[in-house]
């Protein structure tokens, strides 16, 4: 079974700041997608990274696949109180779904 | 667009009784899956479709059902509900694998 290990767990920061999300696994992936979650609502993709050392960048937020395709980061600059939700990342392996994290709760604070 | 459309939104079972949880995309995705999310466990994959008429197990699979007759619906029979089973479930479709999903905005299920 392939694992992806997120952390923080919890981040609570206030508005202005920049954060990094991180998202391992000792399994290799062929490619890694980025989702946010709101309160009682599904998971909505914000990105796909598939190459090995790629970097995607979503206005304020960056997205950076490993060279060896098991890791991610997200980093958010100057967080606004609208970034606040659930940060999921989710492997894709092959044709069996996707493998989640269990997801960073971040609250940007005003 | 639809999307991706579940029903009910909430659901309260018994111990023992049984349900199917819909699930209708409007979109021609071939590939759908269900997943379950609980607190401090994430998502985690019940069962999936590559297409009409192929299914396969998850990670999750015990106690539920699926089957896929046509591209755009994907049911979840629940067989005999477990208050292990209270959660909340989500359906997503994707074009093919590898290209991101669309989750619907999920069932909450309680089974006391």
């Amino acid at each position: 079974t392939q694992l992806l290990e997120q952390s923080p767990q919890f981040l609570s920061i206030q508005e202005g700041e920049n954060l990094t999300v991180y998202c391992n696994s000792s399994s290799v992936f062929s490619s890694l997608q980025w989702y946010r979650q709101e309160p009682g609502e599904g998971p909505v993709l914000l990105v796909t990274v598939v190459t090995g050392g790629e970097v995607k960048k979503l206005k304020r937020l960056t997205f950076q696949f490993g060279d060896a395709r098991k890791d991610s980061s997200l980093h958010i600059t100057a967080a606004q109180p609208g970034d606040t939700g659930l940060y999921l990342c989710a492997g894709v392996g092959g044709a069996d779904g996707l493998t989640f994290g269990k997801g960073t709760h971040l609250i940007i604070q005003p | 667009n639809a999307g991706v459309t579940q029903t009910p939104k909430f659901q309260v079972l018994k111990t023992g009784q049984s349900m199917t949880l819909q699930c209708a995309q409007d979109m021609n995705h071939e590939y759908m899956s269900w997943y379950r999310q609980d607190p401090g466990m994430g998502l985690r994959l019940i069962h999936y479709s590559v297409g009409a008429g192929i299914t396969d197990q998850g990670e999750v699979p015990n106690g539920y059902n699926v089957s896929r007759s046509t591209t755009e619906d994907f049911p979840l029979r629940l067989l005999s509900a477990a208050p292990s089973q209270t959660s909340v479930y989500f359906c997503a479709s994707s074009y093919k694998g590898g290209y991101g999903y669309t989750f619907g905005s999920g069932t909450r299920l309680t089974v006391v």
